[in-house]
């Protein structure tokens, strides 16, 4: 089946402790890209990977890394984490071309305390 | 810098009932156009995806227009059921830049009503 899965579902740490979101697609997608979904400020752009080895920011991309060392993975990092990065992720791929849009994988609820 | 509207942000219907959730966008230089339907803490499900080159698609009960020069699409759903209620979001794609970019509106919430 054709997917993107990101691990964990549910996440609840404390303040500074680093930690991974992990994304991967089986459709051999070359664009990938991290959303957050915050109340009020619908979806918004961490950071987008056009192919292995090229990312770029989006538009809340402070605080965030992420890399793309394989074509499937795109994972996102939290090397410091802080209370106003509590937010729900998604993780979403696309092919170039487009003509079938974009899959969104089924989300990460992260908790900063 | 292109901006998403939807409108309303939320509306309610008794079953049955035929109905047309809004969107509209600022910059009509986009690469396609996107709705998707979000359950309450789930993820996005792809409804309907509408090339710029296109005016409508259709899905079942789903049928999507676009029109390009007037930045506006509409979502049309017949007949309406419960099972409809959700969260639905429209997201354009442009060209140029970062094309990888999907700009999402807010959402309309939809509640069908038995």
């Amino acid at each position: 089946e054709a997917q993107v899965t990101q691990n964990p579902r549910y996440l609840i740490t404390v303040t500074g402790k680093k930690l991974t979101v992990t994304c991967s697609q089986n459709m051999n997608h070359e664009y990938m890209s991290w959303y957050r979904q915050d109340p009020g400020l619908g979806l918004r752009q961490i950071y987008y990977s056009m192919n292995v080895e090229v990312t770029d920011k989006g538009d809340v991309p402070e605080g965030y890394k992420v890399s793309r060392k394989e074509k499937r993975n795109f994972p996102l990092i939290l090397e410091s984490p802080s209370p106003n990065q509590t937010s729900l992720y998604f993780c979403a791929s696309s092919s170039p071309g487009t003509l079938l849009g974009y899959t969104f994988g089924s989300g990460t609820r992260l908790t900063v305390v | 810098k292109q901006e998403v509207t939807q409108i309303p942000a939320a509306l309610s219907v008794p079953e049955g009932e035929n109905l047309v959730l809004n969107c509209s966008f600022t910059d009509s230089a986009i690469y396609n156009l996107q709705w998707f339907r979000q359950d309450p803490g789930k993820g996005l499900t792809s409804l309907l995806l509408i090339q710029s080159s296109q005016r409508e698609q259709t899905s079942g009960r789903l049928n999507a227009s676009l029109d390009k020069s007037s930045g506006r699409s509409t979502l049309y759903i017949a007949a309406s059921q419960p099972g409809d209620s959700a969260t639905y979001l429209c997201a354009v794609r442009n060209y140029g830049g970062s094309q990888g970019n999907l700009i999402f509106g807010k959402g309309t919430k939809l509640s069908v009503k038995p």
